[in-house]
């Protein structure tokens, strides 16, 4: 069965400080991988996607994470972060042969960022 | 582009109670999702529809539960009669049929189940 699991469950840091969120997946085929984000107050939104090809994904805001099939990894990058940056972030997989079935999310990480 | 949309945003209902959850999906998406988020803990995935059709329902906790999707377009989620344990918030998400990879799903706002 798939699942994904993050390291951290709260994270702070100060604003400028480099940020790497771990996110290990479990499932033996062929997989997709994303990371999600829920800023206050708003809705889930896809924070970048890996379906295949180049592992280094870049996403909106800065972020990027690296697909290491090897570590079973996908791990959230970011240099910089900044005040806004403050929100949960969600890990998450689905299988690859299909174009549409069931996300399987991580606990997420709440990530504080203070000013 | 409208996008996906769920009421009510919060539900505060006693235990044995009856709650109907709606979400209406981005217009022309064909595949429908319920997932569930309990406190603390990871969004998990309730069912799939793809137009009026459930794909998968293999997320769905118990009989207590029931999803429509008549007409392939809103859906809705019915807890009869709810317990405790289904508090939490219910997300629920579209996207379109796109042959190829897993397509990108488009969130709601959550509707938060408070149940007494």
């Amino acid at each position: 069965a798939q699942s994904v699991s993050q390291h951290n469950h709260h994270v702070i840091l100060s604003e400028a400080a480099s940020l790497e969120l771990g996110c290990n997946y479990s499932y033996g085929g062929t997989v997709n991988l994303f990371w999600y984000v829920q800023y206050p107050g708003q809705h889930l939104q896809l924070l970048l996607k890996y379906f295949s090809g180049d592992p280094l994904v870049k996403g909106i805001k800065g972020f990027e994470a690296e697909f290491i099939k090897s570590k079973f990894s996908f791990n959230l990058r970011k240099p910089s972060v900044q005040w806004s940056d403050t929100a949960e972030y969600f890990c998450a997989s689905a299988p690859g042969y299909s174009s549409a079935s069931k996300i399987i999310f991580g606990s997420g990480t709440r990530l504080s960022i203070r000013p | 582009e409208a996008g996906v949309t769920q009421f009510p945003s919060h539900s505060v209902i006693e235990k044995g109670q009856t709650v109907t959850l709606r979400c209406d999906p981005i217009s022309g998406h064909d595949n429908l999702y319920w997932y569930r988020r309990v406190m603390g803990k990871e969004i998990k995935f309730l069912l799939h529809f793809v137009k009026e059709s459930k794909q998968d329902e293999s997320g769905m906790p118990n009989n207590r539960f029931l999803a429509e999707r008549t007409g392939g377009t809103y859906s809705t989620l019915k807890v009869q009669p709810a317990e405790l344990e289904d508090s939490g918030v219910y997300f629920c998400a579209s996207s379109p049929e796109v042959s190829g990879h897993t397509d990108t799903q488009y969130f709601g706002p959550g509707t938060r189940l408070t149940v007494l």
